[in-house]
């Protein structure tokens, strides 16, 4: 069974200053999506990965994956008060019946001024 | 595009009443997934439907949850007696069924509170 781990749970980022949310999984997953969350609101998706070394870049958002660690990062350059939401990230277990995606506990980020 | 419609959008109800949510996704979207989230944590697939046959419900408490998909495109959930560990909001996402990323679209969720 995969197992999908974030932290920290919480991020409080002063605006203009660069930060990192980290996502373990625990077993071979053969994507890696990312979502965020806007309190009350449903889930927008970010990225996905789909392969070892994968990077994608929106704005100030860049993810990468790294499949032999089992670790994929969202770096956020030069925090702005907009980025303030909670982000998830999700794996997919390699041969999932479907699409079965696993997701992990989610970073709650607050950008500060 | 329309994206994935869901409704009521909150409901409250007491402990042992039945509720049902209903869901229309994306049009042409095979793939449909019904989670569930529980406050602070990441969403739980409860159900996922390829066209109107169940692919995965290993997760879905089938004593009191049931869930269709008629026709292979709206679909309903239904809680039946509800149980306070039951709030939580339940998503509704679907997928294509060709895609290389197979990304899932979600709907805004339906908030429901067992008292």
């Amino acid at each position: 069974e995969l197992k999908v781990e974030q932290n920290p749970l919480f991020l409080s980022m002063q605006e203009g200053k660069n930060y990192t949310i980290y996502c373990n999984y625990s077993t071979t997953s053969d994507r890696l999506y990312w979502y965020r969350q806007d309190p009350g609101k449903s889930l927008e998706s970010l990225f996905v990965l789909l392969s070892n070394g994968a990077v994608k870049q929106e704005g100030r958002l860049m993810a990468s994956l790294d499949t032999k660690a089992r670790l994929s990062t969202l770096h956020i350059t030069a925090a702005v008060h907009d980025l303030s939401a909670t982000y998830f990230c999700a794996g997919r277990m390699i041969k999932a019946a479907g699409n079965k995606l696993t997701f992990g506990g989610g970073t709650r980020v607050l950008v500060k001024p | 595009e329309a994206g994935v419609a869901q409704s009521p959008r909150y409901k409250i109800i007491e402990k042992r009443q039945s509720v049902a949510f209903w869901c229309n996704p994306i049009s042409g979207h095979a793939t449909l997934y019904w989670y569930q989230q529980i406050l602070g944590q990441g969403p739980k697939l409860l159900i996922q439907f390829q066209n109107n046959g169940v692919v995965d419900d290993s997760q879905l408490p089938k004593d009191r949850f049931s869930a269709e998909r008629l026709k292979g495109v709206d679909s309903t959930l239904k809680i039946q007696p509800a149980k306070l560990e039951d709030s939580a909001v339940y998503l509704c996402a679907s997928s294509p069924k060709q895609g290389r990323t197979d990304t899932q679209y979600f709907g805004p969720g339906t908030r429901l509170t067992v008292l």
